[in-house]
């Protein structure tokens, strides 16, 4: 079974900092992974996806994330944090061939001014 | 194009008791998933359905059913209701398969007393 790991369940960033959140997975196939944000009380919402390709992956709000097989990490970056990143992130994998999601425990980013 | 929506967004219920989630998935999305989100499970995976069929179901008790009708839309059933599934619900639409993005609604809040 694929699992994720997100390292770090708290994050604090002071505003203009660069943002690093952590995830490992681990897979016996090529995954297709995925970071969505869940602001509170909202549902979750996509940030970007890696499927095939370039490994690195450009997403909405400036985040970006490296796929890097040998270490099998898919870490998350933003260079500079805003007060509006304060939010719930998750990082996933889809199974091949099933359309499941299997999900990190989340990092959540708080922003200080 | 209108987003993933479940109705109702916040349910209270009592021990033993039924309820009925509903999700409209984005027009012209055929796969829907659900998964429930708790502060000590994380997210899990509960079913997908696709074309009214079930197609994948996570490690969750029968009193967890689901159903689709042909015009994509699902609802999902917990019967029997235990303080334990108190928790957000949340449902995803894809395009038809595997390993395609998922898109999330707002999520149904449950409470069970």
């Amino acid at each position: 079974a694929q699992s994720v790991t997100q390292l770090g369940s708290h994050v604090s960033v002071s505003e203009g900092a660069l943002v690093l959140l952590r995830c490992n997975y681990s897979s016996s196939v090529p995954p297709y992974l995925f970071w969505y944000v869940q602001y509170p009380n909202q549902g979750l919402q996509l940030l970007l996806k890696y499927t095939t390709g370039a490994t690195l992956v450009k997403g909405i709000n400036g985040f970006e994330a490296e796929f890097k097989k040998s270490e099998t990490s898919f870490h998350l970056t933003k260079p500079s944090a805003h007060m509006s990143d304060a939010a719930e992130y998750f990082c996933a994998v889809c199974e091949a061939a099933v359309n499941k999601l299997t999900f990190g425990g989340g990092t959540r980013v708080l922003v200080k001014p | 194009k209108a987003g993933v929506t479940q109705t109702p967004r916040y349910l209270i219920k009592t021990r033993g008791q039924q309820v009925t989630l509903s999700c409209s998935p984005i027009s012209g999305h055929r796969s829907v998933s659900w998964y429930q989100q708790t502060p000590g499970q994380g997210l899990q995976f509960l079913f997908e359905y696709f074309s009214e069929t079930q197609r994948n179901k996570g490690n969750f008790p029968g009193r967890f059913s689901g159903r689709q009708f042909s015009n994509s839309r699902s609802e999902m059933n917990v019967s029997t209701l235990e303080l334990g599934d108190s928790a957000l619900y949340l449902c995803a639409s894809s395009l038809s398969g595997s390993q395609e993005t998922q898109y999330f609604g707002p999520g149904t809040r449950l409470l069970v007393l």
